[in-house]
């Protein structure tokens, strides 16, 4: 069974950087028929798509444009977890962020069928 | 970014009863549709991927339908444990975008 269990501070400071991990148990974050996602949620913007990273014979990662100048998904292939990292937050990234498996690859496509707690990250001085 | 419009943003039902959500994409993403099932405090669920498969494990009395932009949700025999939010989500173009919910009473 596959589980995912984020982790990372609860209280970010403004313009600072927010980290979090994805520790992944059950399956492989250098899986070639798994995507590794980072998806939030808040009551302003709803369930908000991040990005992801995945291995297809080299590493790939895909952000949402809104993000992308201040978005890192990697992977950490020696602890089986991927991380986010969010430069220069604002209070508008104050969110329950969620780590999400997407089955997919040349065998198919499954969904994002696994997800992890949410972990809520709030922005505040 | 392909927007997706939910209809209604909430509903109430009974036990048994058949309900039925709709989600609208802002253009064509095929059959690359799925609905996810979200209750309170807890992380949303997978019910449906590819516009009509219903996920492992998901009950049968949930199925998905449609295809280029207009889809739907429908849940037969409603159950009290049916009770929760319903989102729809793209995955044809990045970024993936998901609906602003339905909320469902039973």
């Amino acid at each position: 069974q596959v589980q995912l269990q984020p982790s990372g501070p609860g209280l970010v400071r403004p313009s600072q950087a927010l980290s979090l991990t994805c520790a992944i148990s059950g399956d492989s974050v250098s899986s070639d028929s798994a995507a590794w996602n980072w998806i939030r949620q808040s009551p302003s913007r709803g369930l908000e798509w991040l990005g992801r990273t995945f291995y297809r014979s080299k590493w790939f990662s895909d952000y949402a444009p809104s993000l992308k100048s201040r978005i890192t998904i990697n992977p950490d292939t020696s602890k089986n977890q991927f991380s986010l990292h969010l430069n220069s937050v604002t209070p508008d990234d104050t969110a329950v962020y969620y780590c999400v498996r997407e089955g997919t690859g040349s065998k198919g496509y499954y969904g994002m069928d696994v997800w992890g707690q949410g972990t809520t990250v709030t922005v505040s001085s | 970014d392909i927007q997706m419009t939910q209809s209604p943003s909430s509903l109430s039902a009974s036990v048994g009863d058949k309900v039925t959500v709709t989600c609208r994409a802002s253009q064509d993403i095929s059959h690359y549709l799925a609905w996810f099932q979200q209750k309170p405090g807890e992380a949303p669920k997978s019910l449906v991927y590819a516009a009509s498969t219903l996920q492992s494990g998901a009950p049968s009395r949930f199925s998905g339908g449609g295809s280029g932009t207009d889809f739907t949700l429908t849940i037969t025999n409603l159950q009290p444990e049916d009770s929760a939010t319903y989102y729809c989500q793209q995955y044809t173009r990045y970024p993936y975008t998901f609906g602003q919910g339905t909320k469902l009473e039973i």
